[in-house]
This record gives structure tokens, sequence and C-alpha cells, in this order.
């Protein structure tokens, strides 16, 4: 069965470092594009960006890029974001998702993480 | 990048009605780029259909997709109670964007 499970929920101070993580199981890791997206409280679904953990190349939404990063360490069929200095702004449900196809850097997701709650107040 | 219309915001349905929702993309994204998802409350996101017109796996037949170029259509035959939510459509002929949503709620 593949899972994509995510760590727990975060309370955090802006300024303060964070790095959540999504362990995939049950599939080749390695094999498949792992997408981020953000949802903020009420509204909907914003890509962030993707890692292809075989060899981890990345792209960012313009959005995003340069103030998080994706990453991914395969021995531990893990993928990982993080922020260097959290914003309030940056308060949100933050899901992984697992591209629907094979290689391909163009996809649907078909299984995603139970989400993370970040929340960075003050 | 491509913007995605979802319309209308809310749709008030009785449980066995039909459900029609549309989503405009302001590009084409082709006739293979285009995916619906399902989110309940408290839940992620499920993908319902892909490639415009594809039902994912173990999703009923209820549920249809249609559509190419800017213009796309996803059809609950026959609301049933498990069926209100929130569905949001996607593009991935490019960067992957969202719509902003449509609720369907009990009227």
């Amino acid at each position: 069965e593949v899972q994509l499970v995510q760590s727990g929920a975060e309370v955090k101070k802006p300024g303060e470092s964070l790095k959540i993580s999504c362990q995939g199981s049950g599939y080749s890791f390695s094999d498949y594009w792992i997408a981020w997206v953000r949802q903020m409280p009420g509204k909907g679904l914003e890509w962030m960006g993707i890692i292809y953990p075989g060899d981890s190349n990345t792209r960012y939404s313009p959005s995003f890029q340069g103030h998080v990063t994706i990453s991914a360490d395969k021995s531990v069929t893990t993928a990982y974001l993080q922020w260097s200095s959290l914003k309030a702004s940056d308060t949100a449900m933050y899901y992984c998702a697992r591209h629907r196809s094979k290689y391909s850097v163009n996809s649907d997701f078909d299984y995603w993480g139970q989400g993370t709650p970040v929340t960075a107040s003050s | 990048d491509i913007v995605l219309t979802q319309s209308p915001g809310t749709l008030s349905l009785s449980p066995g009605e039909r459900a029609t929702l549309f989503c405009r993309a302001s590009q084409s994204v082709g006739s293979n780029y285009l995916a619906w998802y399902q989110q309940k409350p408290g839940q992620a996101p499920r993908l319902l259909v892909h490639g415009a017109s594809r039902r994912a796996t173990g999703i009923p037949d209820r549920f249809s997709g249609s559509g190419s170029g800017t213009d796309f259509t996803l059809t609950i035959s026959r609301l049933e109670p498990e069926d209100f939510a929130v569905y949001h459509c996607q593009q991935y002929a490019g960067s992957v964007t969202f719509g902003g949503g449509t609720k369907v709620e009990i009227k």
C-alpha cells in the first residue's frame, strides 16, 4: 500500500527555522516526483515545487523560490520542506503528494500525505 | 502561469441531483493535462479525474470529466451524501496551478 506520512503539527515564532518531512512507503520512492502544496486557512491549493528523489532534481514555483528549500533523502525515503526564517504569512497546512506518472515531471497527484499544519505566530 | 477559474464558487444542490462544475484556463492546457480533486474538511485532496476525462482508481462512475483546450467540466451524475465537498481543478501542462475551488453544499 502506497503511503505518504508527514511529520506533526508545528508552532513556531516568526524568524525561526523549520523543517517538515514526508516519508513514502509501499513503492519505489526514488522513481516518482514528490510535490509540496500549500493551503492557507480557508483558501485553495498552491503548488510550491517538486523534487525527484532519485537524483534530487528540484523545481520551484516562482512564488516560493528563495523562501523555502525542498530536499530528499532516498536512503530513508523521505522528502523535506524547510524554511530558514518563517513569516507569519507561512501559517498554513502543507501537503506532500506523489506524481501519478512514474518519472514524469508533468503529472497529477495520486497519493497525498495527511498534511502538516504550521503556525508561525509571535 | 496558466490561471484556472472555477465556477460557480458554491453549488447548492440536494442528494440525487446532478452537479456540473466548470474550470476555465487562461490558455490551452491541451487534452491531457487537467485533473480534478475532491477535498473534505480536515482531509487531504483526493484525485478523481486525470487527463481531463480518466477516472482515477476506485472512483465511482457517477464522476465524469470532459473538455479540452481551455474549458473543462466535472459532472457528478447523482449526488450522494458523501459527495458534498470542495472540488479543485489542476493543470499540469507546464508549471502546476490550481483553480480556486467549487464548494458543493447541501441545499
